[in-house]
């Protein structure tokens, strides 16, 4: 079974920007959730998704968004992109809520 | 969510057992004791979970204490390849969620 993948690897953009990450979770998981790690506040949780509905969200600004498809893929979008947002962006999916299986992320530079 | 205490990081010997501690004394009844690691270079992996009885799986041993109040993360033989963040993390049962608040971890360093 293919793990959770996450595209790109890396990305490298300008401050203003907007970006766009991809998610694929593992086959028939609903569930995917989106995680921003830095070296400074560590892994912090953004945004869960369920069934193409959102229902669970972490204490980020409005900049950052996200949406799931009908195949439970995933993107998530970063507007307006500050030196801040520069972070490794991991993405998880679930089938039952008891274990996540994480992607190996995608690493955003902010220039 | 109840919090977790974790020392910042860990040394131990190739093919030695280790003990991960983990701290939790506001852990409420339906609150189940999970543990993640990161490898360098990858997103967290599951290790193992519990509510209240010892668990076994074919990655680790999960020791609860009575009360509850900690836990210990146990590798059984310790190899290079367990050099990792260890992230203990407390869920709630009934959340519906699949989100997970994570701490500092401990750094585990192996040497061959």
């Amino acid at each position: 079974k293919a793990g959770v993948t996450q595209t790109p690897r890396y990305l490298i953009k300008t401050r203003g920007q907007q970006v766009t990450l991809s998610c694929s979770p593992i086959s028939g998981h609903r569930s995917v959730s989106w995680y921003q790690q830095t070296p400074g506040q560590g892994l912090q949780f953004l945004f869960e998704y369920f069934s193409e509905t959102q229902r669970n969200k972490g204490n980020f600004p409005g900049r950052f968004s996200g949406r799931q498809f009908s195949n439970s893929r995933s993107e998530m979008n970063v507007s307006t992109l500050e030196l801040g947002d520069s972070a490794l962006y991991l993405c998880a999916s679930s089938f039952n809520n008891e274990k996540l299986f994480f992607g190996s992320g995608t690493q955003l530079s902010v220039l | 969510d109840a919090k977790t205490t974790q020392p910042n990081s860990m040394e131990s010997n190739e093919e030695e057992p280790v003990h991960l501690p983990c701290n939790h004394s506001t852990i409420s009844g339906t609150d189940y004791i999970h543990w993640y690691r990161q490898l360098p270079s990858q997103g967290p992996e599951y290790v193992i979970h519990g509510l209240t009885s010892n668990v076994n799986n074919r990655m680790a041993s999960l020791a609860i204490a009575e009360d509850r109040k900690s836990s210990t993360l146990i590798l059984h033989r310790a190899t290079l390849r367990d050099a990792a963040v260890y992230y203990c993390i407390l869920r709630e049962g009934n959340s519906g969620y699949s989100t997970l608040t994570f701490g500092k971890g401990t750094m585990l360093l192996v040497s061959p």
